[in-house]
């Protein structure tokens, strides 16, 4: 079993349109991370949150520690944000990085 | 600041040859790390370092070696390469490791071995 695992593992979605990507993991961690990445292959971090909530324009992610358990929403989805969103988590005995498969997300106009 | 920068962007290599992926940054990050990002994986962590003079192998590591001789550099060597050593290969730093630190990532290098 994979410690991150996303859920979609691809969505396409209507302009406009509420979208909520899981993330799932199975270790402790320090810190949780939401990372996009571009059709032209740059990954660029979008939160890293150890608690609650944090919201940045139309995205917004959640955590909740005790379920282990993150959700990474856009609201008013646009074509632009057509991208992988990636889901990484920074525990283990290390404390480097795990990550999630990404989902893919193509939003239509 | 420039961030993060790899060079190069793309490379082709023979089976059996040996190169060097540079990554730099200039942010005075004491972490550093090498992925590798395969179709159908989520990226994995090749090696690390927390600071000049300090690497450590990830997931990852066999066929890539690293060094850390200053702050801003961390090059990653593949000696022999190898048709399984096909990947876009991501360069990352943050702060401090194990701390929730936001990571930055370098454009990528994009390897080919035939």
């Amino acid at each position: 079993k994979n410690e991150v695992e996303q859920s979609p593992q691809n969505l396409t979605a209507q302009e406009g349109e509420f979208i909520t990507i899981n993330c799932s993991y199975s270790v402790g961690i320090s810190a949780l991370h939401w990372l996009q990445q571009h059709p032209g292959g740059g990954i660029v971090s979008l939160f890293m949150l150890s608690s609650g909530k944090k919201k940045h324009g139309r995205l917004i992610a959640t955590i909740n520690i005790q379920e282990k358990h993150s959700s990474l929403h856009i609201t008013a989805s646009h074509p632009r944000d057509s991208a992988v969103y990636i889901c990484a988590v920074t525990g283990g005995s290390q404390g480097n990085l795990i990550f999630g498969k990404g989902t893919k997300l193509s939003v239509k106009p | 600041n420039a961030g993060v920068t790899q060079t190069p962007k793309f490379q082709v290599l023979k089976t059996g040859q040996s190169m060097t992926l540079q990554c730099a940054q200039d942010m005075n990050h004491e972490y550093m790390s090498w992925y590798r990002q395969d179709p159908g994986m989520g990226l994995r962590l090749i090696h690390y370092s927390v600071g000049a003079g300090i690497t450590d192998q990830g997931e990852v590591p066999n066929g890539y070696n690293v060094s850390r001789s200053t702050t801003e550099d961390f090059p990653l060597r593949l000696l022999s390469a190898a048709p399984s050593q096909t990947s876009v290969y991501f360069c990352a730093s943050s702060h401090k490791y194990r701390v929730t630190y936001e990571q930055y990532f370098g454009p990528g290098t994009r390897l080919t071995v035939t």
